[in-house]
């Protein structure tokens, strides 16, 4: 199985309506992340969360928000879509930088979102 | 911003070439990372390089890294067809938050 896992994988919606997508680990990391990816933009961080209790904002969190409901739980919902909000969205975990780990990321298999 | 910038966009070799992608950077690091993207799927990890370290190998894989120039470069040897993929440096700025920021990526096309 999957040990980061999101879903839906693929998800058409309309302008307005309010959208949901959520990550599931079994990594047992406490870092967790979403991205969005556009062609020819690379990897842009929209929220990462550092523990339970802690929400961050990324580089483009307007329009976006999170909630962090366990530790292996991380949902990313766009409260009212937009068509420019169509792309891809990955989350990924790490564990934090230590003596194992060096901040590398696992990624899901991502949600291709399209808003209409 | 984009703190890692991909140097080519992309890169079109046949089986059996090498395949060297660059990647620049702006601030100081603490390590950098290269992944892989196939087509529309989740990135992969590849390698990872510290801020120490000057050359890292893992099997048809070499990284390089100048922190003077604040560039790295990735050499893939002996390249396949299953190579063809997206590749993207992260570099984890020195003093910051930990996270990671992604350059844009080179994609590269192995030709059978």
């Amino acid at each position: 199985d999957a040990d980061v896992t999101q879903t839906p994988r693929n998800r058409i919606t309309k302008t307005g309506k309010r959208i949901m997508l959520e990550c599931s680990q079994t990594k047992g990391h406490d870092r967790m992340y979403w991205y969005r990816q556009d062609p020819g933009l690379g990897l842009r961080l929209i929220y990462y969360s550092f523990d339970v209790k802690d929400i961050n904002k990324g580089e483009i969190s307007d329009g976006y928000s999170v909630s962090r409901q366990a530790q292996a739980k991380f949902s990313l919902s766009l409260e009212s879509a937009i068509p420019n909000q169509t792309a891809l969205y990955f989350c990924a975990t790490s564990d934090p930088p230590g003596e194992s780990s060096y901040n590398e990321q696992f990624f899901g298999p991502g949600t291709r979102l399209t808003v209409l | 911003s984009q703190q890692g910038e991909e140097d080519p966009q992309a890169l079109s070799i046949q089986e059996g070439e090498n395949a060297t992608m660059n990647c620049s950077y702006k601030t100081s690091i603490n390590n950098l990372q290269w992944y892989r993207q196939n087509s529309g799927r989740g990135l992969v990890h590849l390698i990872l390089i510290r801020s120490n370290e000057r050359e890292k190998h893992s099997g048809r894989l070499r990284v390089t890294l100048d922190t003077s120039k604040k560039s790295s470069s990735l050499l893939i040897t002996a390249s396949r067809a299953a190579d063809t993929a997206s590749y993207f440096c992260a570099t984890d700025k020195q003093g910051g938050s930990e996270k990671l920021v992604f350059g844009k990526g080179t994609k590269l096309t192995v030709n059978p």
